[in-house]
């Protein structure tokens, strides 16, 4: 059974403060492996999709990157609109379907 | 291009009352997903459809869940009855194809549903 644990499960930044959020993965065989940001009453905002160890990508203040076993969300130098609830997703080769497994994310709040 | 659209945002019912989601995806996604989001834990795939086909509902509890999507475009989750621990926001997303590598899913805002 494919499994996601994200953490932190809550940080706390202050403005400009760079931090890591954690995405520790088990999945038989990945497919891809996607971040999320979710705006509390909002729906999941796609951020990115990583599909082999070694790969990076880049939005704005957001770097995330890829291993066999994690990846890892880089927020440089964040602002006070980059708080939201942050999302681990990975999609298996075990299933032809789609099927998205999600952590439980991280609450992320950069205060000014 | 506008997004999955949901309806009703809020909802507040009895226990063992029904209640029904109504959602409409991206035009031209084949793929329609409804999760279930419960407070403090990521999205939990219930029921995934392809066009107007069930393709995984290995999660949804059949015995009070139901769904369908008709004409391979709009789609209604049903509860009936409802139980306390259904409380949860409800989200419908949709994504082009199921094969598709690039399959990233695009996401409702959700329905918030309460159960007293």
């Amino acid at each position: 059974e494919d499994q996601v644990t994200q953490s932190p499960e809550a940080l706390r930044l202050q403005e400009g403060e760079s931090s890591s959020l954690n995405c520790s993965y088990t999945v038989s065989g990945l497919r891809g492996l996607f971040w999320y940001r979710q705006d509390p009453g909002k729906g999941p905002e796609f951020l990115f999709t990583l599909y082999s160890a070694g790969e990076e990508k880049e939005k704005e203040r957001l770097k995330a990157t890829l291993t066999k076993k994690e990846s890892f969300l880089h927020i440089t130098a964040p602002k006070p609109e980059d708080s939201a609830t942050y999302l681990c997703a990975v999609l298996s080769n075990a299933t032809s379907y789609g099927k998205l497994t999600f952590g439980q994310g991280t609450i992320l709040t950069v205060h000014p | 291009e506008a997004g999955v659209a949901q309806s009703p945002r809020y909802k507040i019912i009895e226990k063992r009352q029904s209640v029904a989601f109504w959602c409409n995806p991206i035009s031209g996604h084949a793929t329609l997903y409804w999760y279930q989001q419960i407070l403090g834990q990521g999205p939990k795939l219930l029921i995934q459809f392809q066009n107007n086909g069930v393709v995984d509902d290995s999660q949804l509890p059949k015995d009070r869940f139901s769904a369908e999507r008709l004409k391979g475009v709009d789609s209604t989750l049903k509860i009936q009855p409802a139980k306390l621990e259904d409380s949860a926001v409800y989200l419908c997303a949709s994504s082009r194809q199921r094969r598709h590598v690039r399959n990233e899913q695009f996401f409702g805002p959700g329905t918030r549903l309460t159960v007293l």
